[in-house]
């Protein structure tokens, strides 16, 4: 079974300023998906980012990219020029390309959640 | 228009009860699952749902069942509700099969449970 594991239950950072939070998983799969989700007060989980494992270029979203390191199992996400609206948990995300057979499914394994506060 | 809805968002009720949380996705994905979220934030997969296969973490209670009328819906119902239910109930969905596949999953708002 694959394993989430963010290491930094609380992060700050200034208004403006560059953060960036950890996540390492574990898996025996070649080929796998990884995603960090933002959930804010309102509770909704809003995917900020995606990494397909099969590509070596890290994935970048506006502000926010990711340091995806296959070999180390490793796949952080950096949020620059940070802002109030980006205080929220974010959850690192594993899920297998694909079904496992027998009682696999599709779903989503999740790290325990980082809280992110942005200071003005 | 909303992708993901759950009704209700906020369920409050005693113990013993047998409540359900209806969810609906207008995204025509095949796929839809169930997670709950404890008091420590920590999301973990109960149910997912795929073309009528339904695959149980071994861990989810008997009295928790999903039930689907169509591929839109995926309910959730449980039985004779204990203390240890409280929690936030996301329902999701996600296309599995056929087409540009992304593997993303789209989320309700959430239904907070408080048992009481």
């Amino acid at each position: 079974a694959q394993t989430v594991t963010q290491s930094q239950p609380e992060m700050s950072v200034q208004e403006a300023e560059t953060v960036t939070l950890s996540c390492t998983y574990d898996t025996s799969e070649s080929d796998y998906y990884l995603f960090w989700y933002k959930q804010p007060p309102s509770r909704q989980m809003i995917l900020v980012i995606r990494q397909e494992a099969y590509k070596q270029q890290n994935a970048t979203e506006n502000r926010f990219s990711v340091n995806f390191q296959k070999a180390a199992k490793s796949f952080s996400l950096k949020i620059s020029d940070s802002q109030l609206g980006d205080a929220a948990m974010y959850f690192c995300a594993y899920r297998s390309l694909y079904k496992s057979s027998g009682a696999g499914s599709y779903q989503l394994t999740f790290g325990k959640g980082t809280k992110l506060s942005v200071i003005p | 228009d909303t992708a993901v809805s759950q009704t209700p968002k906020y369920l409050v009720t005693q113990m013993g009860n047998d409540k359900s949380i209806k969810c609906e996705q207008n995204l025509g994905h095949d796929t839809m699952y169930w997670y709950k979220q404890d008091s420590k934030k920590f999301l973990k997969i109960m149910f997912s749902y795929n073309n009528k296969e339904l695959i149980i973490n071994e861990t989810v209670p008997n009295r928790f069942s999903p039930k689907s009328p169509d591929k839109a819906h995926l309910n959730l119902h449980i039985n004779s509700l204990e203390l240890g239910d409280s929690a936030v109930y996301f329902c999701a969905s996600s296309q599995e099969s056929g087409g540009p596949l992304f593997y993303e999953q789209y989320f309700g708002p959430g239904t907070r449970l408080t048992v009481t």
